[in-house]
């Protein structure tokens, strides 16, 4: 079966720190990935998704990258961390086509002090 | 722009009631509908799937059924029980790799 890992849990960073969130999916190949953030009684917005290794398409210009080193690995980065960037990251595999079904990771609280 | 409602935002219930959740889309041109739990603090866990070619899906005392004309679909949670308790997030699957999602209703069983 296939399982999808996130971590960490919990990340408390001061401004102007690195960011590397890391998400790993078991069991399936060539996944759609998806990195999304979800602020406090708000839906969840989309960040980055990923088609294929080293393809990276961003739907919100931020102060955050992604990357996708390996068919089943998605990394969501930043060089300089911001207040504004405080929130629950949640990462996401699909299974692509028509009939796609999405499956989340834990999450990852994210607080930037 | 698509948009996601979802209704009611909040709801309390004692046990036992069946309950109906409700999430509608600006515009009906959804290939298909996924219906989530998500627990405080937790990530999403899928609940059902309505593909393209179905109109409804059923798991245990959950149901939900999609309306595509209408651009709505209904969760249904028969006989509900505390464990139920977290908030229920519908997103529907526009094309172009998107998913859209609601904002969610946030449920509360009481014993």
């Amino acid at each position: 079966s296939q399982t999808i890992h996130q971590w960490p849990a919990t990340l408390v960073q001061p401004v102007g720190s690195p960011l590397s969130l890391e998400c790993t999916v078991e069991g399936t190949s060539n996944p759609n990935l998806y990195w999304y953030r979800q602020a406090a009684g708000r839906g969840l917005q989309l960040l980055f998704y990923s088609v294929g290794i080293g393809q990276i398409s961003s739907e919100v210009p931020q102060n955050l990258s992604a990357s996708r080193p390996q068919d089943r690995q998605f990394i969501l980065s930043s060089k300089k961390l911001l207040l504004s960037d405080s929130g629950f990251y949640l990462c996401a595999w699909a299974t692509g086509g028509w009939n796609t079904e999405a499956f989340f990771g834990q999450g990852t609280r994210l607080t930037v002090v | 722009k698509q948009e996601v409602t979802q209704i009611p935002a909040a709801l309390s219930v004692p046990e036992g009631e069946n309950l109906v959740l409700n999430c509608s889309f600006t515009d009906s041109a959804i290939y298909n509908l996924q219906w989530f739990r998500q627990d405080p603090g937790k990530g999403l866990t899928s609940l059902l799937l309505i593909q393209s070619s179905q109109r409804e899906q059923t798991s245990g005392r959950l149901n939900a059924s999609l309306d595509k004309s209408s651009g709505r679909s209904t969760l249904y949670i028969a006989a509900s029980q505390p464990g139920d308790s977290a908030t229920y997030l519908c997103a529907g699957y526009s094309g172009a790799y998107k998913y859209i999602f609601g904002t969610g209703t946030r449920l509360k069983v009481l014993a």
